[in-house]
């Protein structure tokens, strides 16, 4: 059973228009919401993170939405550049505050391709 | 500030051997994880330390994967005897300890080949 699904594999836009990724939850006890990007042979690079309590998040070209009552996020990155090109990891926690199980539960990823 | 560590990066062994992982987390990280990445899916939690303590092994398969991490830095996830489906990259990944919503940082993975 997928808790965290992301259901583009991959995803093809042109250099400088906004890229929209999509992600979908269905466990509750989630409350800590991460995404990831990875380039090929390196682990996963942390992009940005929204708590539950929030409904946006923005660092420079990258916006991530919640909305907790439809168990759905949304990275947005705008204006879209050529190293943006790589695969987008969405990721969830149950809410941790110190010394608990806060391990990951990854979605299966969207590969994004930014086309000049 | 040095990264996650991992080694070796690569590593190919015939189906029932053995094989371990080693993983050197960001220094002043008290919470340490290793996750599988099979190819084609996210990364799974395979197990989360809080200092050399265990705190989440519920994914681990115990029959055959074990981990520790005795003085609380450094952990190695030994695999024996390997199976066909444990061809995959394994992640560690490390957080500070004692606050609330830290994002986790990886290391860039061990890739295991089982022949």
């Amino acid at each position: 059973d997928q808790q965290v699904k992301q259901n583009s594999p991959s995803l093809s836009v042109q250099e400088g228009r906004i890229s929209i990724l999509n992600c979908d939850y269905t466990n509750s006890m989630f409350d800590y919401f991460l995404w990831y990007k990875k380039y090929p042979a390196e682990g996963p690079t942390f992009l940005i993170s929204i708590s539950s309590i929030k409904d946006k998040n923005e660092d420079g070209r990258f916006t991530v939405f919640l909305n907790k009552s439809a168990k759905h996020l949304s990275l947005h990155i705008v204006p879209s550049q050529p190293g943006d090109s790589a695969v987008y990891f969405c990721a969830a926690s149950p809410e941790s505050s110190g010394g608990g199980a806060d391990g990951l539960t990854f979605g299966k990823g969207t590969h994004l391709i930014i086309q000049p | 500030e040095a990264g996650v560590a991992q080694s070796p990066r690569y590593k190919i062994i015939e189906k029932r051997q053995s094989v371990a992982f080693w993983c050197n987390p960001i220094s002043g990280h008290a919470t340490l994880y290793w996750y599988q990445q099979i190819l084609g899916q996210g990364p799974k939690l395979l197990i989360q330390f809080q200092n050399n303590g265990v705190v989440d092994d519920s994914q681990l398969p115990k029959d055959r994967f074990s981990a520790e991490r005795l003085k609380g830095v450094d952990s190695t996830l030994k695999i024996q005897p390997a199976k066909l489906e444990d061809s995959a990259v394994y992640l560690c990944a490390s957080s500070p300890e004692g606050r609330s919503n830290q994002p986790q940082h990886f290391g860039d993975g061990t890739r295991l080949s089982i022949l």
